[in-house]
Order: C-alpha cells, then structure tokens, then sequence
C-alpha cells in the first residue's frame, strides 16, 4: 500500500459525457502528478501540481483538466469523453516535486471505460 | 530533454540474475536515474536510485558507469514473482517532465 487513494477504481460510462478522478496523497507529500496509461501508448505523464499549483503539464487533452485543493488531494477532470479516452489513470505523489529526485508514490488506478 | 532507450522485453528463469540495461545519451548533470517496477492493472513502484557508480538495497543493485550515458537494473536469483514491467527514468534537467517511456517487460518462466 502506496498511501496513495483513488476513486472510483471503476469508472464505465458514454462518449461525450463527463467525469472526475480523485486522488488523495500520502500525507507530507505536496506534489500531485496524473498520468494515463492504455495498451498502445505506455504510461503518459498528464499533470503535475505542487501545493496546489500547477508545476508541469505534459500531454494532456484540452478536454482534460485538473486542480489540486487546499487539503492537497486532487481532480481529474474528462469532458467530452471519446472511445480512445479508455484506459488506465494513475495518481502519484511526492514530498516536494523535483522530477530528477523525488521517488514517486503511485496510487492503485482507476480504470475507465468508455463505450 | 532525456531519453531513455530499453529493450522492450526479456525472458530468464527462476534463480537467475537478470540485469536490464536503460540508455540516456543526453543525460544532464543533475539527472538521477531511477527505476520503477510495475504489475499488471497496479501503479508502478520504486525499485532504487542512484546518480553515480553502484547502488545496491535489499531488492536490485544498480550500476552506472562514469559516463552516467547508460545504466543497468541487476535482480539478483529471480522469482516468478518478479515478472513485471520495468521503467527508467531520468530526470529531464530541469523541465518537470517525468518521461517512463515503455519499460522492458521481464517475464520469468518456472
């Protein structure tokens, strides 16, 4: 166990609708990261924040957006949903955010399903 | 920004040492290389870290040459439950960007 919490685990829902992940952090960690990982494309850094600001964003869809709070847990945001969206989203966390050495702690997923 | 090179997959046998090589031609000078292994449907999760020379803890050993241009995950006497995907990574020189890349997925046979 990571420390790390995310819900749902689950998530199956339509084309062109709405969702939100939540993810919880270990506690001391300020750094959120999302990522997205489907068969074909390997794990892809999305997000990160760090004590609630947004520190590095990587490939992530206009559709897509994310927020970390005061307590420090965080959103995901899909609108808009599309087939291609399915796939496996990971929330990491770490003590302060610097990519080069902080070791990052992964959460257990969620996994979504669009049809 | 820091690439990082893998074989895509590997196969060994229980009891053996299995060592998985990652290279990062353009590694910067504060980059540390850190490698994460990860079983189907879980997040991935910390093996070890090092930045220079040789790094061991209770899990792997990894060995990083002077040139810092490559360096090599080593599992000593491999289980079945070591089957895996295994990721590289290195820290971008200062863009925040954390690249996993697509591992090597090791699958150790009985």
């Amino acid at each position: 166990d990571s420390g790390v919490t995310q819900t749902p685990k689950h998530l199956i829902t339509a084309t062109g609708q709405r969702v939100t992940l939540r993810c919880s952090p270990r506690s001391g960690d300020l750094s959120v990261y999302w990522y997205q990982q489907s068969l074909d494309q390997g794990l892809q850094f999305l997000i990160q924040y760090y004590n609630g600001e947004e520190r590095a964003k990587g490939n992530i869809l206009e559709r897509f957006s994310a927020q970390q709070f005061p307590d420090l847990h965080s959103e995901l945001n899909l609108s808009s949903l599309e087939l291609g969206d399915s796939a496996l989203y990971f929330c990491a966390s770490s003590v302060q955010g610097l990519t080069n050495t902080d070791t990052q702690y992964f959460g257990p997923g969620t996994r979504l399903t669009v049809l | 920004l820091a690439k990082t090179t893998q074989p895509i997959s590997m196969d060994s046998y229980e009891g053996q040492e299995v060592n998985i090589t990652c290279s990062h031609n353009n590694i910067a000078t504060n980059d540390y290389i850190t490698w994460y292994q990860q079983f189907p449907s879980q997040g991935p999760r910390f093996i070890i870290q090092g930045y220079k020379t040789k790094v061991t803890n209770e899990v792997a050993s990894l060995f990083i040459p002077a040139d810092r241009k490559s360096s090599t995950l080593s599992l000593p006497r491999v289980s079945l439950s070591d089957t895996a995907v295994y990721y590289c990574l290195v820290g971008d020189g200062g863009s925040y960007i954390p690249t996993f890349g697509r591992g090597t997925s090791l699958i150790v046979h009985p």
